[in-house]
């Protein structure tokens, strides 16, 4: 069983276009994360929710707008997606409850491409 | 945010051990240690965690200095598929991460 999957794992689009990442855990965790890891290949988050509640949202355009149904899925919605969107992206999951004191679980990415 | 610095890429040869060293000056108190790995086109892999005392798991050891200035990442006994980035971040309670760029780890068969 996969623990944090995300779908698509690639997705090829249009400048211009809207798009939606999913992902799910079934670790139980109380918090999901969304990073994206660009050309350079450093990895930076943009956005945490621990039980449907956003709790950090950084720096991101308010292109990007995460959803989070459940504590189980945490979706990322992309409007107007530019040429600089493009990256990988991947979801997270963890406790918080444990504070610093716990691993975080990755899925496998979902690499975005815009054309 | 709380940097780590690592240095770019390391050699080990298949079967060897490994110690891959990180930097974190600025550490605070309640920053916890946690390395992850990342092959090619998967997630990062977590690998181990520490406060302040040496941690060992079936992964790998961290040592920690005592001054938590630094620590070192040891895989006893490196294998090809041990081949990553590695990556050593501080985590915050504030959970505002940034990876850097890691060490890559090439193993010489």
């Amino acid at each position: 069983d996969t623990a944090v999957s995300q779908t698509p794992k690639y997705l090829v689009t249009q400048m211009g276009n809207d798009k939606s990442i999913k992902c799910e855990q079934n670790l139980g965790h109380d918090t999901m994360y969304w990073y994206k890891q660009d050309s350079k290949k450093f990895l930076k988050i943009m956005f945490s929710y621990n039980n449907k509640e956003l709790i950090i949202n950084e720096t991101v355009p308010n292109r990007f707008s995460p959803k989070s149904p459940d504590k189980a899925h945490l979706n990322l919605h992309i409007n107007s997606l530019e040429l600089g969107d493009s990256a990988v992206y991947f979801c997270a999951s963890s406790f918080t409850g444990q504070g610093p004191n716990y691993g975080y679980t990755f899925g496998s990415g979902t690499r975005l491409t815009v054309v | 945010d709380a940097k780590t610095t690592q240095p770019n890429s390391m050699e080990s040869n298949e079967e060897e051990p490994v110690h891959l060293p990180c930097n974190h000056s600025t550490i605070s108190g309640t920053d916890y240690i946690h390395w992850y790995r990342q092959l090619p086109s998967q997630g990062p892999e977590y690998v181990i965690h520490g406060l302040t005392s040496n941690v060992n798991n079936r992964m790998a050891s961290l040592a920690i200095a005592e001054d938590r200035k630094s620590s070192t990442l040891i895989l006893h006994r490196a294998t090809l598929r041990d081949a990553a980035v590695y990556y050593c971040i501080l985590r915050r309670r504030d959970d505002k991460i940034i990876f850097g760029k890691g060490t890559r780890l090439h193993i010489l068969p």
